[in-house]
């Protein structure tokens, strides 16, 4: 238990379903991320927030909303999603964001997700 | 971009030594990370480096090479819980953190 919950654990969707993930962390910590794990790449940073505010979009397709409404609480909106975006989708938090120097990241366990 | 290689796969004996490298080329550097990730679960953090030297923690160690782009993970007297994947983690001089694709550990009896 890192004290960062996600759920669902997994999802199947459709390209014109909408869904959310949702992440919660019970760490008192300051900044959250949302990060995409596909098999044999490497972890790609899609979003970080620090203080509710984002600070990083990276790039990311707009069919992917994040919202931030507290510190404690991040959300990840999908919809009309493509089969290439079927992954693990990880939420992380760190005591403080990015340029702190105090970054260690805890990860939530991930939602598995599946595009169809 | 930033490049972050290490090793796809690696097997070892219970008991045994493994150790896993890591190259980096970032624009500036602020530090090094290893996490380790068991399947199904969270990355969960093992070590930070931003000096050069060895950091020892128990039965894990991670070493740094600044100069030389470089850094190992090193896990002594191999248990079966330590088959995971372990991923490198390099931050830049902006502060941005690029992950390797990871190392996948399989330890036999």
């Amino acid at each position: 238990e890192t004290g960062v919950t996600q759920t669902p654990r997994h999802l199947v969707m459709g390209m014109t379903n909408k869904k959310s993930l949702k992440c919660e962390q019970h760490l008192g910590h300051n900044a959250m991320y949302w990060y995409k794990q596909s098999a044999k790449k490497p972890l790609e940073l899609m979003f970080v927030y620090n203080f509710k505010e984002q600070t990083e979009n990276n790039s990311v397709p707009s069919r992917f909303s994040p919202e931030c409404p507290n510190s404690s609480h991040l959300f990840l909106h999908l919809h009309t999603l493509q089969p290439e975006d079927s992954a693990l989708y990880l939420c992380a938090s760190s005591h403080a964001g990015p340029g702190t120097g105090d970054e260690k990241l805890f990860f939530g366990s991930g939602t598995q997700l599946s595009v169809l | 971009g930033q490049n972050i290689d290490q090793p796809t796969e690696m097997t070892a004996t219970e008991g045994a030594i493994v150790q896993i490298n890591c190259t980096y080329q970032t624009s500036g550097f602020n530090g090094l990370f290893w996490y380790q990730q068991h399947a199904g679960e969270a990355p969960t953090f093992l070590s930070y480096n931003v000096l050069d030297g060895l950091e020892e923690k128990g039965r894990f160690s991670s070493f740094l090479s600044r100069s030389k782009g470089y850094s190992y993970l090193l896990l002594k007297e191999l248990q079966m819980k330590d088959s995971a994947s372990y991923l490198c983690a390099v931050r830049d001089s902006d502060y941005k953190l690029s992950f390797g694709a990871g190392t996948t550990v399989t330890v036999r009896a």
